[in-house]
């Protein structure tokens, strides 16, 4: 089984801040997803980076996938309410995928 | 896209009692998925709904316990068989459509007394 390790397993901010989570692991990955998670619903799909060094962009996310495909991150621009929520990162997508822990994120007011 | 929807989309159920989720999507795909997310856990596969056939289940899940059903493209259900407390989790169904987007049900929240 490939292991994701994801980190901070929490993160508390201010509106307006900026913020990075991650996604590492041993194993290479031929692609990595990002879902964000809301209570009382199941993960939304954000993004599938599939090329080492890409990064995609989603109005305020920026996501980058490692040159070795083995860690990813997630930058969020001037955090808003609306962002709070549980982030996952899964691999490899379609089939069985394997989830991280996840980053609980919550942005005050 | 898909949509899903699950229900019940919660329940209360008592120790030894059985209970079947279900779940619909608005078009027909080829795979299914259900998940098992553990109060402030991550995700774990349960099982690959196979239409046609008898379902895939992930290590540490067995068919007695969890019992699934896929009569078409467009339904299934999964039952949590004998409960106990430590069933107590929010079920999630997925499916997966073109290459890489894979959509999630509501999810169903459990939990045994």
């Amino acid at each position: 089984t490939q292991l994701l390790e994801q980190s901070p397993q929490f993160l508390s901010i201010q509106e307006g801040e900026n913020l990075t989570v991650y996604c590492n692991s041993s194993s290479v990955f031929s692609s990595l997803q990002w879902y964000r998670q809301e209570p009382g619903e199941g993960p939304v799909l954000l993004v599938t980076v599939v090329t080492g060094g890409e990064v995609k962009k989603l109005k305020r996310l920026t996501f980058q996938f490692g040159d070795a495909r083995k860690d990813s991150s997630l930058h969020i621009t001037a955090a808003q309410p609306g962002d709070t929520g549980l982030y996952l990162c899964a691999g490899p997508p379609y089939s069985t995928l394997t989830f991280g822990k996840g980053t609980m994120l919550l942005v005050s007011p | 896209s898909a949509v899903i929807s699950q229900k019940p989309s919660r329940d209360i159920c008592q120790r030894g009692t059985s209970l079947t989720i279900q779940c619909q999507v608005d078009s027909q795909v080829t795979m299914m998925f259900w998940y098992r997310q553990q109060p402030g856990q991550s995700l774990t596969l349960i099982a690959t709904a196979n239409q046609g056939s008898e379902a895939t289940y992930e290590s540490g899940f067995v068919i007695d316990k969890f019992p699934i059903s896929r009569p078409n493209l467009t339904f299934s259900t999964l039952t949590v068989s004998n409960m106990s407390p430590e069933d107590s989790s929010i079920y999630l169904c997925s499916v997966v459509v073109g290459t890489y987007e894979q959509y999630f049900g509501p999810g169903t929240r459990l939990t045994v007394t």
